[in-house]
């Protein structure tokens, strides 16, 4: 297939941990990276090259990689990271930028 | 600050033409690819186009034929030129930087997008 699949929506209450699942056929051989988006603001980058984080983003926010599928992981859930995450990955060509249909994160 | 500020959305009609702008400021903007990414309303992020630092273009298959991107380093600008709108294409339009990382003076793309603009809306609508 040539796309990213996300879990609609991810509800977890806070100080618990939220996991977020990106698959596709490609993220074997290419790095994924993970965006989150408040409403009406422009994305910001919080996992690059599968698992690292950019200065800047908080420790409770990680990444993984295993094979087809790759895993945002969010310790200690706080109020202020509701929003909507993205995957962003490439085709197995590395011609295509692709994005996941985004994961809408609630902290009940 | 390092910022990239995007103008030039709007309204127009279906088949019409509408160029948006990127402005970058803050950094090197010749030392970094570009790409535009679009929202459509209440949508998910869609990549639109990508240039190089070389200019080398790789576009999506919706824009491909009908968007062109480029850049004009000395003014540290990014453009998006594109013809027969629809109203598909109604969104809003980022531009976003790619990330670089250094290491013993020679720097590389990440892949990811570490910068990104306010964004400009553009609505296709008769």
């Amino acid at each position: 297939s040539f796309g990213l699949t996300q879990p609609p929506s991810v509800s977890v209450s806070p100080g618990q941990t939220a996991t977020i699942t990106c698959s596709g056929d490609a993220l074997p051989n290419q790095f994924a990276y993970w965006y989150h988006q408040k409403p009406g603001q422009a994305p910001v980058l919080v996992i690059y090259k599968d698992t690292k984080r950019p200065s800047g983003i908080p420790e409770r926010f990680s990444g993984s990689n295993s094979g087809k599928t790759v895993t945002l992981t969010i310790s200690g859930v706080q109020a202020e990271d509701e929003g909507d995450y993205y995957c962003q990955s490439a085709d197995s060509s590395a011609t295509y930028v692709l994005f996941g249909g985004g994961t809408k994160l609630t902290v009940l | 600050d390092v910022q990239l500020v995007e103008s030039g959305g709007g309204l127009v009609k279906p088949g019409e033409s509408l160029r948006v702008s990127c402005t970058a400021s803050g950094f090197t903007f010749s030392s970094h690819g570009v790409n535009w990414v679009r929202q459509a309303p209440g949508k998910g992020l869609e990549w639109v186009s990508s240039i190089s630092t070389s200019s080398y273009t790789t576009y999506s298959n919706s824009s491909r034929g009908r968007f062109t991107i480029s850049r004009d380093n000395a003014q540290n600008s990014l453009f998006l030129q594109m013809n027969s709108l629809r109203a598909e294409d109604t969104a809003v339009y980022y531009c976003a930087r790619d990330s670089l990382e250094c290491s013993e003076g020679a720097c590389f793309s990440t892949g990811a997008f570490d910068i990104w603009g306010q964004g400009t809306v553009v609505t296709v609508s008769s």
